[in-house]
């Protein structure tokens, strides 16, 4: 089973700056099996990007995907109000899927 | 427009079995990939397992917490996806979600329903 390790826990930073979010996994995985969720309190996930780099339908272009092998990065380059959230990596495919344990963006 | 209504959740015995369930609309069922996630109370998201469409063979997959222990089946006539949960532990207990795939993504979850709390406790 794939293990998926984010950083940082916890990122304070205030609107309009840019979030860096790291996602690191424990064996390379297809970069066509690799997304990124963002959850606010008391709702279910959102599907940010998939394929590492793909938005997902509806998902401004201030969020984007990189990365491959082992080290995948979300990046939202202008920090809006409601972009402060927890955000989780996710690796899927054929085989058992896996989430990465969040990283929380915190108004600062 | 694609929508999923789980039910079922509920206080249940350690030990015990409960059984939820996923009703789909929107789209057609034997077409997607569908998946189950659970978030235990203030934690964060567990991939809990997973069905093919019928096209792709309908296999399914579990996490290894519940493998064994967990069955997932979906019901064609009815466009209902369920999740069978059999020797429930204490740490079973969350908000169970179905969710959909981006279409041919193998499981890319863009579309979610609201969830079900299971509580397993004595």
């Amino acid at each position: 089973e794939i293990v998926l390790t984010q950083s940082p826990g916890t990122l304070s930073l205030s609107p309009g700056e840019r979030a860096t979010l790291s996602c690191r996994a424990s064996e390379s995985v297809s970069s066509s099996y690799l997304g990124w969720y963002q959850q606010k309190p008391g709702q279910a996930p959102r599907l940010l990007i998939y394929g590492a780099s793909s938005r997902a339908t509806g998902i401004p272009d201030r969020f984007s995907g990189s990365g491959s092998g082992t080290d995948f990065t979300l990046t939202i380059s202008r920090l809006e109000p409601e972009d402060f959230a927890v955000y989780y990596c996710q690796q899927y495919g054929r085989s058992t899927g896996t989430f990465g344990q969040g990283t929380k963006v915190e108004i600062k | 427009e694609v929508q999923l209504v789980e039910s079922g959740g509920g206080l249940v015995n350690p030990g015990g079995s409960l059984r939820v369930s996923c009703a789909a609309s929107g789209f057609t069922f034997s077409h997607v990939w569908m998946t189950w996630v659970r978030q235990a109370p203030g934690k964060g998201l567990e991939w809990v397992g997973r069905i093919e469409s019928k096209k792709d063979g309908g296999t399914t997959e579990y996490a290894t917490p519940v493998k064994g222990r967990f069955t997932i089946s979906g019901d064609e006539s009815s466009n209902t996806l369920y999740l069978q949960m059999n020797s429930l532990k204490i740490e079973d207990t969350g908000v169970y979600y179905c969710a959909t795939d981006v279409p041919n993504t193998y499981g890319a979850l863009d579309s979610w329903g609201q969830g079900t709390l299971v509580t397993v406790s004595s």
